[in-house]
């Protein structure tokens, strides 16, 4: 079955401190990767995406993901956190052939200490 | 318009009601996809159109979600006979295509069954 592991529920970091958010994917097919970042209120905005190339990807806000194919991961990466990073994360997988249908992981809620 | 358009916001009905949720995709956008995210969880997938037609409506939990596309753009979730299980935030999104394109996500409505 198509699914998606973020197994960290909840994340606390330091502002100026590294950043990484975990994800694992199960998917039979060559997989699309997805990191969408959701504040309080507001809608799903897409930090990166994977298809295909290189496997470390850039994204907005400073922050990268690396496609790991022999451990099926795609990690989320920030060398240095902002408080406004302090959000809701989650991982998504699609495929080709899926018509952009994505599967996400459950989130990872990251609060940032001052 | 700018972006993915939801309407209502907001939506309170009573248990055994019918709703209508309303999306506005971004102009041009021929792929569209509706997703229900219950508390603390990811969103997860209802059904996609592609143009007027529903590609996949695997994600529909029962016969008493129905969505339409009639004319290709606006897009209307149809939920009867309202459980109070129903109640969650529905997002929707658009693409450019489907397929391994960018989805842009909507605020959300947020129903609650009460």
């Amino acid at each position: 079955a198509q699914s998606v592991t973020q197994p960290d529920i909840h994340i606390t970091v330091s502002e100026g401190a590294s950043l990484e958010l975990r994800c694992n994917y199960s998917y039979g097919a060559t997989p699309y990767l997805f990191w969408y970042v959701q504040s309080p209120g507001q809608g799903l905005q897409l930090l990166l995406k994977y298809f295909s190339g290189d496997t470390l990807v850039q994204g907005i806000k400073g922050f990268e993901a690396e496609f790991k194919r022999s451990q099926s991961s795609f990690n989320l990466r920030k060398p240095s956190v902002h408080w406004s990073d302090a959000a809701e994360y989650f991982c998504a997988v699609g495929a080709l052939g899926q018509g952009g249908k994505l599967i996400f992981g459950q989130g990872t809620e990251l609060s940032v200490k001052p | 318009g700018a972006g993915v358009s939801q309407t209502p916001s907001n939506k309170v009905t009573e248990k055994g009601k019918y709703v209508e949720l309303r999306c506005d995709p971004i102009s041009g956008h021929t792929a569209l996809y509706w997703y229900r995210q219950s508390l603390g969880q990811g969103p997860e997938f209802l059904i996609y159109f592609q143009g007027t037609g529903a590609a996949d409506d695997s994600g529909l939990p029962n016969d008493r979600f129905f969505a339409v596309r009639p004319e290709g753009s606006v897009s209307t979730l149809k939920i009867q006979r309202t459980e109070r299980g129903d109640s969650a935030v529905y997002l929707c999104a658009s693409s450019p295509s489907g397929g391994g394109t960018e989805a842009f996500f909507g605020q959300g409505t947020r129903l609650t069954v009460v």
